[in-house]
């Protein structure tokens, strides 16, 4: 099935830096939205976008939806040990319902 | 805090074996989620339920057999298994509007389920 393209696939990175992080897709999305996962959990709503050019914020997080409504950022500031664990964006597809398409993931390291 | 509960959380079973995973949605929503989380792959959807009724099954194997008795309830029926099934099993709801689940998903924490 269709996939979105998440990246980058790993990031290692010291603690108080900022991180950057997209996915895109050569479809157009309704929704995008943002999930955090810890090993042995299941994945953490951090952000929902539901219009174009949206941009929202949760703490540190801030997420945009692009405005071609193919891409979606992901940017986490000053982070810290606990940010630690794997990002996986998801998509709505125009017309897919209730269907979501998961990105792979991008697994962030936060050295102390 | 999810508001969507699993259990068991860790499940170890023979090829032979019969079990069941359940979840629980404690959100009002009204569509459910089961979906297989392997290594090293992205999310796969197994079963969607939408006011009680099967509204997608992707293809999934009939060793695998879900169950809705109601909105907040769902099951997964396991039987005669394979290893490759072994993988993280999550279950998600969303609100659900109609006929369609448009909303966001919120997820359980998972079953890890090791099939010997």
């Amino acid at each position: 099935g269709q996939q979105l393209n998440q990246s980058p696939q790993s990031m290692f990175i010291q603690e108080g830096e900022d991180v950057s992080m997209n996915c895109t897709s050569s479809s157009i999305f309704n929704t995008w939205l943002w999930y955090k996962q810890d090993p042995g959990e299941g994945p953490v709503l951090l952000i929902a976008l539901y219009k174009a050019g949206e941009l929202t914020s949760n703490g540190r997080l801030t997420a945009q939806f692009g405005i071609t409504r193919k891409d979606s950022f992901l940017n986490i500031s000053a982070s810290i040990p606990s940010d630690v664990g794997i990002y996986f964006c998801a998509g709505q597809r125009e017309g897919s319902n209730y269907k979501l398409t998961f990105g792979k993931g991008t697994l962030l390291t936060v050295n102390p | 805090e999810t508001g969507v509960t699993q259990t068991p959380r860790h499940l170890v079973m023979g090829m032979t074996n019969k079990k069941s995973l359940k979840c629980e949605q404690h959100l009002g929503h009204n569509a459910m989620y089961w979906y297989k989380q392997s290594a090293k792959k992205p999310l796969e959807l197994m079963f969607v339920y939408n006011f009680k009724e099967q509204t997608e099954n992707n293809s999934v194997p009939s060793r695998f057999s879900p169950e809705c008795p109601n909105s907040s309830h769902l099951f997964l029926h396991l039987h005669t298994l394979q290893p490759e099934d072994s993988a993280l099993y999550l279950c998600a709801s969303s609100g659900g509007r109609g006929g369609y689940s448009t909303d966001t998903q919120y997820f359980g924490p998972g079953t890890r389920l090791t099939v010997l």
